[in-house]
């Protein structure tokens, strides 16, 4: 199993431009979440999925769409970048009992 | 709504020395715990987790948690650190609402110094 990834690992974006980050995971888990990463904040949920075809805003969602179109996979997108989402973000992935299994994050700079 | 206050943003302390991490949460409610550790540049691993049972819990590369309903604490603690436990160490709480949602704290820095 190569568990839960995400793509890109990098990307620079200028104010303005837009893009989609991919997390898949393999091991037929119900529950996808979208968190970010920020210094001296924690991880904080931008939007979550506890099935295909469904989502839900989390604690910090402005500025941000998802959609899960396939079990297996949940797309984060950006329609106009800002620098304030210049972060590393997280994909996650739930089995039953409530551990979270974690991609290896992707780190955004808007300039 | 739920919180998790770690109490300690960064924590020195020389190699071989016992280290406690400190962690506090908010709600009342059975709630599950995990303590998960991130290395520079990684992502986030799994030290240990409390779902139910016994209020000690013991997880990897030497980790150990004690879970105190009473206190609202899941406190982690090594014996005897090493160099390579360097690293920021994240508390975090089950919400027990829709969406087994994670909430995490801030995070503490452990720098382990020889």
């Amino acid at each position: 199993n190569a568990g839960v990834t995400q793509t890109p690992k990098f990307r620079v974006l200028k104010t303005g431009q837009s893009m989609t980050l991919l997390c898949a995971q393999d091991m037929n888990h119900e529950y996808m979440y979208w968190y970010r990463q920020d210094p001296g904040m924690g991880l904080r949920l931008i939007h979550y999925s506890v099935g295909e075809g469904t989502t839900a805003k989390g604690e910090v969602p402005d500025g941000y769409n998802v959609s899960r179109l396939k079990k297996q996979n949940f797309l984060l997108g950006l329609e106009s970048a800002a620098p304030s989402q210049t972060s590393v973000y997280f994909c996650a992935s739930i089995r039953l009992g409530g551990e979270q299994y974690f991609g290896p994050g992707t780190r955004l700079t808007v300039t | 709504a739920q919180s998790v206050t770690q109490l300690d943003s960064q924590v020195p302390v020389f190699e071989e020395a016992p280290v406690e991490l400190r962690c506090n949460y908010s709600s009342s409610v059975s709630v599950y715990l995990f303590w998960y550790v991130q290395y520079p540049n990684q992502g986030l691993q799994l030290l240990l987790k409390y779902l139910s049972g016994s209020t000690l819990v013991k997880g990897i590369n030497g980790f150990e948690a004690e879970f105190n309903k009473s206190q609202t604490s899941f406190h982690l603690r090594k014996p005897s650190v090493h160099i390579s436990d360097t690293a920021e160490y994240f508390c975090a709480v089950s919400d027990p609402g829709y969406g087994n949602k994670l909430v995490f704290g801030a995070g503490t820095i452990l720098r382990v110094k020889s």
